[in-house]
């Protein structure tokens, strides 16, 4: 079962404006990651948040974390068109304080970026 | 260095017969996952491994699904008596270990069961 709802499903920008996509999902974690996908294989791995941080750069990602309301945002600054991919969450359980890196996704952003 | 790979890259079978994926992690990574991806979907959770067991296989969906992990290195995902169902992207991930948290994804196959 996907734990994660991203939202929105869809979305198309041009080139140099911002991208936001949502997240939210259901249980307690102990992180939560963000993954680019192209063409429907090969997820990559963006960047990972912790549940005791609220806030993380890298590059042009920006990545919120939310615990109170189970939700997470990433920001996609200045955007490319190589940015043109599906943007997944994935949420890693705090099982008892355990974390072995079971990762429960979300259903995605696809993101369109125009040249 | 290189990434994990996946054999095939793409399967087609008839329903009933039996399959078998293979996945070759990075070298040194402790820990294996296995996920399925069907259209339009993420990732869903199968199976991992710490080693040659299977620490967590709760994500396997009925009996007919089963892997293995011999040395602790290279893994087979064997499907039996497959089922048009079963027609999806199976995903097999590695990290370091299962604190590392970061895992490398290979490019997957894709299994189409007619």
């Amino acid at each position: 079962s996907q734990q994660g709802e991203e939202d929105p499903q869809a979305l198309s920008i041009q080139e140099g404006e911002n991208a936001t996509m949502n997240c939210s999902y259901k249980t307690s974690i102990n992180n939560l990651q963000w993954y680019r996908q192209n063409s429907g294989r090969g997820l990559v791995h963006l960047i990972l948040i912790r549940s005791n941080e609220r806030e993380k750069h890298s590059g042009r990602l920006r990545v919120t974390l939310d615990t109170s309301k189970k939700s997470s945002s990433l920001l996609i600054t200045a955007s490319r068109a190589a940015d043109t991919a599906s943007y997944f969450c994935a949420t890693d359980a705090n099982a008892g304080g355990t974390s072995y890196g079971k990762l429960t996704f979300g259903q995605g952003t696809i993101l369109t970026v125009h040249p | 260095g290189a990434g994990v790979s996946q054999t095939p890259s793409n399967k087609v079978t008839e329903k009933g017969k039996y399959v078998e994926l293979r996945c070759d992690p990075i070298s040194g990574h402790t820990a294996l996952y296995w996920y399925r991806q069907s259209l339009g979907q993420g990732p869903e959770f199968l199976i991992y491994f710490q080693g040659t067991g299977a620490a967590d296989d709760s994500g396997l969906p009925n009996d007919r699904f089963f892997a293995v992990r011999p040395e602790g290195s290279v893994s087979t995902l064997k499907i039996q008596r497959t089922e048009r169902g079963d027609s999806a992207v199976y995903l097999c991930a590695s990290s370091l270990g299962p604190q590392a948290y970061e895992q490398y994804f290979g490019p997957g196959t894709r299994l189409t069961v007619t």
